[in-house]
């Protein structure tokens, strides 16, 4: 799985767009990018995930850079309900790692 | 569907003691992982299982057991647990496929005194 680098925290204000940044530099060619979200309290469920192309479902998209070393969840409307710790995670294989997360803090 | 079901959600244990965590999915997933999660940290994983019958070391396996003698079950064993076994433990289970979602249990917190 490839290894992925995220920003400890951050902060966003309510209602405005929020997007969060992903590094996999290691990431080879048939890695799909997944993103999670955990809540305070809960175990983490799924966001979002994509191979190539730009991805948009009922709660984020993920833009994905062209050299795909990169990429970004964005949160359109960021709520209260948004505040809870992102994962970006590099899955190449069946072993499933998961990156150390960036904690959204969302201000009213 | 239950999806992913954990048993049991807490649980205190001396230092020595043993104990067996049980993950179970009806969702006919394939593939079960088992986490664990400390205070304020990311995911580990512990040990995952492609299969009936087939399990494998992730991460962070040392003082851990696991077998999955059955599909739809996953068992987490600690033999003779320890204080730096405290943390929360999480169950996942998906589908074959690079692009298929994780689906998680609601984890079981255990401490060891």
């Amino acid at each position: 799985d490839a290894k992925t680098t995220q920003p400890n925290s951050m902060e966003s204000n309510e209602e405005e767009p929020v997007h969060l940044p992903c590094n996999h530099s290691t990431i080879s060619g048939t890695d799909y990018i997944h993103w999670y979200r955990q809540l305070p309290s809960q175990g983490p469920e799924y966001v979002i995930h994509g191979l190539t192309s730009n991805v948009n479902n009922r709660m984020a998209s993920l833009a994905i850079a062209e050299d795909r070393k990169s990429s970004t969840l964005i949160l359109h409307r960021a709520t209260l309900r948004d505040a809870a710790v992102y994962y970006c995670n590099g899955v190449g294989t069946y072993k499933y790692i998961f990156g150390t997360g960036t904690r959204l803090k969302v201000l009213a | 569907n239950a999806g992913v079901t954990q048993t049991p959600k807490f649980r205190v244990l001396k230092t020595g003691q043993s104990m067996t965590l049980l993950c179970a999915q009806d969702m006919n997933h394939e593939y079960m992982y088992w986490y664990r999660q400390d205070p304020g940290m990311g995911l580990r994983l512990i040990h995952y299982s492609v299969g009936e019958g087939t399990t494998a070391k992730g991460e962070v396996p040392d003082g851990y057991n696991v077998s999955r003698l059955k599909k739809q079950n996953f068992l987490l064993g600690l033999e003779s647990a320890a204080p730096s076994q405290t943390s929360v433990y999480f169950c996942a289970s998906r589908r074959p496929g690079l692009f298929y979602e994780q689906y998680f249990g609601p984890g079981t917190r255990l401490t060891v005194t």
